[in-house]
């Protein structure tokens, strides 16, 4: 059983470019979250998709956007690209668990993303 | 509200106990812990839901304080498979179902032969 896929594994942009990020969520999960890790930091929360739409949002500007498809994956969209926005982007999915909130979640490997 | 991790760093020798502590300004709907090691994705350790429940997973427990708005995570004779970065995430409630979870900066676990 594959685990939670991310593509590209790396990525060189420029500022003011956009960029397309890539999940496949693992078998059997529905539910699909967003991350930005700056080096040295905590996975900070991006947003949430389920039954594509997205259902949470963290703290980031609509230069981030998201998209989840039929079969749950989903692609992160950052448009006018910022230095600041140099960063891994995991991406984790996680199971119906029939509590409210967040349950446990399987992390992607992530996608690099470097902007110049 | 980012949660506060501590300590920092903590270096151990294989068999030696740790405590990670995390807190909270916030009023939790749950806490979780993750540990990551270098390269590597975040690996799901252990949820907590408010009820000041404790858990347990072979060698590594956590317990929750509701009221204090505080979790603990403790290793146990610590393995050298044990080493990385721990992270504990804080999830709150909104109100309306609109739940964040928000991690701390982590505590970087090394253990030494």
């Amino acid at each position: 059983d594959a685990g939670v896929t991310q593509s590209p594994t790396h990525l060189i942009k420029t500022r003011g470019q956009q960029v397309t990020l890539r999940c496949s969520p693992k078998s059997g999960h529905d539910t699909v979250s967003w991350y930005q890790q700056a080096l040295g930091q905590g996975p900070q929360f991006i947003f949430q998709y389920y039954e594509e739409e997205e259902r949470q949002r963290g703290n980031f500007p609509d230069r981030f956007s998201g998209h989840q498809f039929p079969n749950y994956s989903s692609e992160l969209n950052v448009n006018a690209l910022l230095l600041g926005d140099s960063a891994l982007y995991l991406c984790a999915s996680s199971f119906p668990h029939g509590l409210a909130g967040f349950g446990t979640q399987y992390f992607g490997p992530g996608t690099r993303l470097l902007v110049l | 509200q980012q949660p506060v991790q501590s300590p920092q760093a903590v270096i151990l020798r294989e068999g030696e106990d740790a405590v990670i502590n995390c807190s909270s300004s916030k009023a939790l709907y749950s806490v979780h812990w993750y540990r990551q090691k270098h390269g590597e994705a975040p690996v799901f350790l252990m949820i907590l839901l408010k009820g000041g429940e404790q858990k347990g997973h072979d060698k590594i427990s956590a317990s929750f304080n509701e009221k204090k708005q505080q979790s603990s995570l403790y290793l146990t004779a610590s393995q050298l498979s044990y080493s990385g970065t721990y992270f504990c995430g804080t999830e709150t409630d909104s109100g309306g179902s609109n739940y964040k979870l928000t991690f701390g900066k982590g505590t970087l676990l090394t253990v030494n032969p």
